[in-house]
């Protein structure tokens, strides 16, 4: 079965420093991978996903993701945090190509982010 | 473009009642899925409705339920109301659905229940 392990429930980053969240996945064949981001009291948001086209992927606000297969990790960086990126992040997975796709989250990492 | 809309966004019921939770996705998106979103147990998969059939469905009694109907709007109902089914509802629509294609979802804001 798939699953999902992001690791650190909480990170705390100082503003202007380097963010990297990790998302760690279990699959028997390489899955869509997405992280999305979830302010508060609001649903969540796409930041980026990766389809297989290329192993680094941007997505908006300057977060990207790399895929690395025998990692089996897909992490989330910025290279410099803002206040506005305080918020929880979920890292997900979909089966590819599996009748069973829906997405399987894991349990988020919330950014907090120091002036 | 409108994005995915959910009504209520807060309400409060009483154990063993029923409610309602309305979704209208995004214009032209076939599949509307539901999450439960708890502090404890994290985003979990409720279903999946394609065309009006539901395609997938998650690990939850049959107390919840739900349909989608031409417009591709859908309602998720849950019965007999537990304490435990307090959490963030969140719907979430696709131009083609989960099944693996990849396709990108997107999320209403949610509707809060809260049951006491």
């Amino acid at each position: 079965a798939q699953s999902v392990t992001q690791l650190g429930s909480h990170v705390s980053v100082s503003e202007g420093a380097l963010v990297l969240l990790r998302c760690n996945y279990s699959s028997s064949v390489p899955p869509y991978l997405f992280w999305y981001v979830q302010y508060p009291n609001q649903g969540l948001q796409l930041l980026l996903k990766y389809t297989s086209a290329a192993t680094l992927v941007k997505g908006i606000n300057g977060f990207e993701a790399e895929f690395k297969k025998s990692e089996t990790s897909f992490h989330l960086t910025k290279p410099s945090a803002h206040m506005s990126d305080a918020a929880e992040y979920f890292c997900a997975v979909s089966d590819r190509g599996g009748s069973q796709g829906n997405l399987i989250f894991g349990k988020g990492t919330k950014l907090s982010v120091k002036p | 473009k409108a994005g995915v809309t959910q009504t209520p966004r807060y309400l409060i019921k009483t154990r063993g009642q029923q409610v309602t939770l309305s979704c209208s996705p995004i214009s032209g998106h076939r599949s509307v899925s539901w999450y439960q979103q708890t502090p404890g147990q994290g985003l979990q998969f409720l279903f999946e409705y394609f065309s009006e059939t539901q395609r997938n469905k998650g690990n939850f009694p049959g107390r919840f339920s739900g349909r989608q109907f031409s417009n591709s709007r859908s309602e998720m109902n849950v019965s007999t109301l537990e304490l435990g089914d307090s959490a963030l509802y969140l719907c979430a629509s696709s131009l083609l659905g989960q099944g693996g294609t990849g396709n990108t979802i997107y999320f209403g804001e949610g509707s809060w229940l809260t049951v006491v």
